[in-house]
């Protein structure tokens, strides 16, 4: 929201399918991080970037892989690795001088 | 890996009513807590970032309290209003600058 865009809304993958999701960002933020949401757990961290061209992984980054090639984009994409895929990703950046993260409006993925 | 943990996980309170929630963090190599709300079908939103033991906020009707050698922080709502309604989370960072995030406490405030 407010600056963060990612895309699709909704995302129906087939088992055994590499999918990308998208994450855009108009607020000259340098860290960038993708976050996972399961009924009953809290967000969950994939993998973060603190700038462009590096990236580090979080607490649950089996099965995905991510790339910053730019500062405005962080792709997610979710690999036929990852055994679980179905969830509700969030797309998040983080304003330095308040040390406030803002959220995109997020992506569900259904794996069919 | 850093455990946040949020109570109640959820709570139903009548138009009126004044209401807090509990998150508790390690106290050790503290560095900040962040409190967030989530409305339903909306992005999670900042309300609160605290560093100092002590620290206090406010943002309205809405009020946090930090006691970082305890390890707890309060998040207090007064006089709730139908739209309050949203998940409340809050988050710690481990080194660095990711988030641990919390379950969440889901409030729900009926007219």
């Amino acid at each position: 929201d407010g600056g963060i865009t990612q895309s699709p809304k909704y995302l129906f993958r087939k088992e055994g399918q590499n999918v990308t999701l998208s994450c855009e960002q108009n607020l000259n933020h340098d860290a960038m991080y993708w976050y996972r949401q399961d009924p009953g757990q809290g967000l969950r961290l994939i993998y973060y970037s603190q700038i462009v061209n590096d990236f580090q992984k979080g607490d649950i980054a089996e099965g995905y892989s991510v790339s910053r090639e730019k500062k405005e984009s962080f792709p997610l994409t979710v690999t036929s690795a990852q055994k679980n895929p179905t969830a509700f990703y969030l797309c998040a950046t983080r304003q330095v001088s308040t040390d406030t993260q803002y959220f995109g409006p997020g992506t569900r993925l259904t794996v069919l | 890996i850093l455990n946040v943990e949020q109570s109640p996980q959820s709570l139903h309170v009548q138009e009126g009513d004044s209401t807090n929630f509990t998150c508790s963090f390690p106290s050790s190599n503290f560095y900040a807590l962040h409190w967030y709300r989530w409305e339903t079908a909306k992005s999670p939103e900042a309300l609160f970032v605290m560093t100092l033991n002590g620290d206090e906020k406010k943002k309205g009707r809405i009020s946090a309290t930090l006691n970082t050698k305890e390890g707890y922080s309060y998040l207090y709502i007064k006089g709730s209003q139908p739209e309050d309604s949203a998940t409340y989370l809050c988050a710690s960072p481990k080194a660095g600058t990711a988030l641990i995030f919390g379950k969440g406490t889901t409030l729900s405030v009926s007219s």
